[in-house]
């Protein structure tokens, strides 16, 4: 099946700890995206790619990292610095720019992270 | 500042009935908007997706309306589903130097009783 897949479902760090959040395409679709979700909000972008070996920040970048070594794979990984990091987790894809006519992005079933 | 703000925040409903979902919007130079359902602990689900020059667009039981001169939509659920019950999110995206980039309003918090 073509789809977009989160890895792990739930997820327990301790503090002080980085962790690694896996997201896979197999869409070929150029961008990917991570956003985060918290209780009450609207989702928060945290990192985007338009092309291998090419990410942007988003409006909460501090305290993540990402890479974009291949066009399926867009990892996040949620750092120490990252002061507050037990969220809900969203990466998602799409053909091209999101500002594109009639773009679709497709999102992943997310990762629940909390910080122990 | 770019902003997307749905009403009602929640909303229960019986089975069989009908609803309506706003969303008002800020956001400008405006691309297109989207109506995504999220169920509880999965991700959001793509509705409809429509341009400045569409006024209705409809995915089944779901029909989505937009007034790109009051920057105002509505999302109608007919003959509501206990599957229904999920929270509906309006997304708007830019267009422009900022066109990767969408807003996403809180959303709406449906929840449909037998």
């Amino acid at each position: 099946d073509g789809g977009i897949t989160q890895s792990p479902k739930y997820l327990f760090r301790k503090e002080g700890q980085n962790v690694t959040l896996s997201c896979e395409q197999n869409l070929n679709h150029d961008a990917m995206y991570w956003y985060r979700q918290d209780p009450g909000q609207g989702l928060r972008l945290i990192y985007y790619s338009q092309i291998v070996n090419d990410f942007q920040k988003g409006d909460i970048a501090e305290g993540y990292s990402v890479s974009r070594e291949k066009k399926e794979s867009f990892p996040l990984t949620v750092t120490s610095a990252q002061k507050n990091p037990t969220a809900f987790y969203l990466c998602a894809s799409s053909i091209g720019g999101t500002h594109a006519r009639n773009t679709e992005a497709f999102f992943g079933q997310g990762t629940r992270l909390t910080v122990v | 500042k770019n902003q997307v703000e749905q009403s009602p925040q929640s909303l229960i409903i019986l089975e069989g009935k009908n609803c309506t979902l706003q969303c008002n919007y800020t956001v400008s130079p405006f691309s297109n908007l989207r109506w995504y359902k999220q169920d509880t602990g999965r991700g959001p689900v793509s509705l409809t997706i429509m341009t400045f020059s569409e006024n209705t667009k409809s995915n089944g039981r779901y029909t989505a309306t937009l007034d790109a001169d009051t920057k105002q939509s509505s999302l109608h659920i007919t003959a509501s589903q206990l599957s229904d019950s999920a929270s509906y999110i309006c997304v708007v995206s830019l267009s422009g130097a900022g066109s990767y980039q969408l807003t996403f309003g809180k959303g709406t918090k449906l929840s449909v009783i037998p």
